[in-house]
């Protein structure tokens, strides 16, 4: 059983190109987090939501609760963008991964 | 900018013996977690860790697995007799509040590999 979906697994987009990465889940939440792991492993998180939508600069992220979507926007994609976007979702203790999508973007 | 810290950045180990990953986590942080991620597979939950104990644990985190607080600044994850299934990246993460709502600052990561 698969608690977090992320769609695409992989993208390739050109330099400039608007991006969507999508989220589903299936459990209760109380907040949804992005994060983004570089290639050399580590982890950052970009945002964390638990309603409507956040914006940081190129990036934004929306939640949908009803439906137990979100989706992590990235407009004017450049290279140094190539990493891997993680959906995670937290109920109290703990937060469970989507498996990721790997973004490449090409010059 | 505080940030997490761990060493070793790779560890290579012999089938059978210990080993003791350790995290520094932001000094004003009150949760702290473990978490792995297995070459080309999802990050995995461990443990996480409150208030001097263990608050929440996966089915992975057995009696293998052990954590501590030694002091003031070091949370370490200790493993007893690693397997060559525990060759993986482990992440120590810390946070102000409980990890569902608040968010997580990652270290950058121990590579332990057991042959």
């Amino acid at each position: 059983k698969n608690e977090v979906e992320q769609s695409p697994q992989n993208l390739t987009a050109q330099e400039g190109e608007f991006i969507t990465i999508n989220c589903s889940y299936s459990v209760g939440i109380s907040a949804l987090h992005w994060l983004q792991q570089h290639p050399g492993g580590g982890i950052v998180s970009l945002f964390m939501l638990s309603s409507g939508k956040k914006k940081h600069g190129r990036l934004i992220a929306t939640i949908n609760i009803q439906e137990k979507h979100s989706s992590l926007h990235i407009t004017a994609s450049h290279p140094r963008d190539s990493a891997v976007y993680i959906c995670a979702v937290g109920g109290q203790g703990n937060l469970i991964f989507g498996k990721g999508t790997k973004l490449s973007v090409k010059p | 900018e505080p940030e997490v810290t761990q060493t070793p950045s790779h560890q290579v180990t012999q089938m059978g013996q210990e080993v003791i990953l350790r995290c520094v986590p932001i000094s004003n942080h009150l949760y702290f977690y473990w978490y792995r991620q297995i070459l080309g597979q999802k990050v995995e939950f461990l443990v996480s860790f409150y208030n001097n104990e263990i608050s929440e644990k996966s089915e992975i985190f057995d009696d293998q697995f052990s954590v501590e607080r030694p002091d003031g600044s070091n949370f370490t994850l200790k493993i007893r007799s690693t397997k060559l299934e525990d060759s993986a990246m482990y992440f120590c993460a810390s946070s102000n509040g409980l990890a569902g709502n608040n968010e997580q600052f990652f270290g950058p990561g121990t590579r332990l590999t057991v042959l």
